[in-house]
């Protein structure tokens, strides 16, 4: 199993970005995925996870209306598209295969939210 | 701020048994499973007990959980100096609709 997060970078308070993970080693259509941030030296906060088919999408309540997530079954692939970014949306993010848990992670991207 | 409660720190000498708490509510511990991550310096985290107390593949038995009512256990025996790391735990909250993490519980081994 693997997760290749992209996207990742420096982007000013207001900002957008679109984040990307690429999956392989497993069927992903078969699988919830999640995203999940860490802070500078703060824990982690899970952020926003997309059933198999896309149909049920769950947020955290401060990316609401903020952050899309969204999955392509046919490249194996998961997003994050963030808008309005903030500077306390600075943090690693990773993907991960979800449900039950957070079985396996990807190595993460950092998102610097700076003026 | 975290939905879920542990103590920041703990320690232990190798060879001991330390045991780190995760305390929640009827919304999250007290109707679902805990998990349990481990997040090693500069690494992703790694999940390191599922549905309370199952280990994935590849954890050792010296890692075993637990839970009663409304808060989740990790203990770990036989401490190592590889176990130094931060431990996680989380749960499903049906409230939020979320999942949500304690705070994280730094494990220095002396």
């Amino acid at each position: 199993v693997q997760l290749v997060e992209s996207g990742g970078g420096l982007v000013q308070p207001g900002g957008s970005l679109r984040l990307s993970c690429a999956a392989s080693g497993f069927t992903f259509s078969n699988y919830w995925v999640a995203w999940v941030r860490q802070a500078p030296g703060k824990g982690l906060e899970w952020v926003a996870n997309i059933k198999q088919d896309g149909s049920e999408k769950n947020y955290v309540a401060s990316v609401k209306g903020r952050f899309t997530i969204s999955r392509d079954n046919a490249k194996n692939s998961l997003f994050l598209q963030m808008n309005s970014l903030r500077v306390e949306d600075t943090a690693v993010y990773y993907c991960a295969r979800d449900q039950p848990a957070m079985s396996y992670w990807g190595q993460g991207v950092l998102v610097t939210v700076s003026s | 701020q975290y939905v879920l409660t542990q103590t920041p720190s703990a320690s232990g000498t190798p060879g001991q048994r330390v045991t780190i708490s995760c305390s929640g509510s009827s919304s999250n511990i007290g109707r679902n499973f805990v998990n349990w991550y481990q997040q090693l310096p500069g690494t992703a985290p790694k999940l390191l007990m599922y549905s309370n107390a199952q280990r994935p593949s590849g954890v050792p038995d010296r890692f075993s959980g637990s839970k009663s009512g409304t808060s989740g256990s990790l203990a770990i025996s036989g401490l190592q100096s590889e176990d130094e790391a931060d431990y996680y735990c989380a749960a499903w909250d049906d409230s939020l609709n979320n999942w949500v993490f304690g705070g994280g519980t730094k494990l220095t081994v002396l």
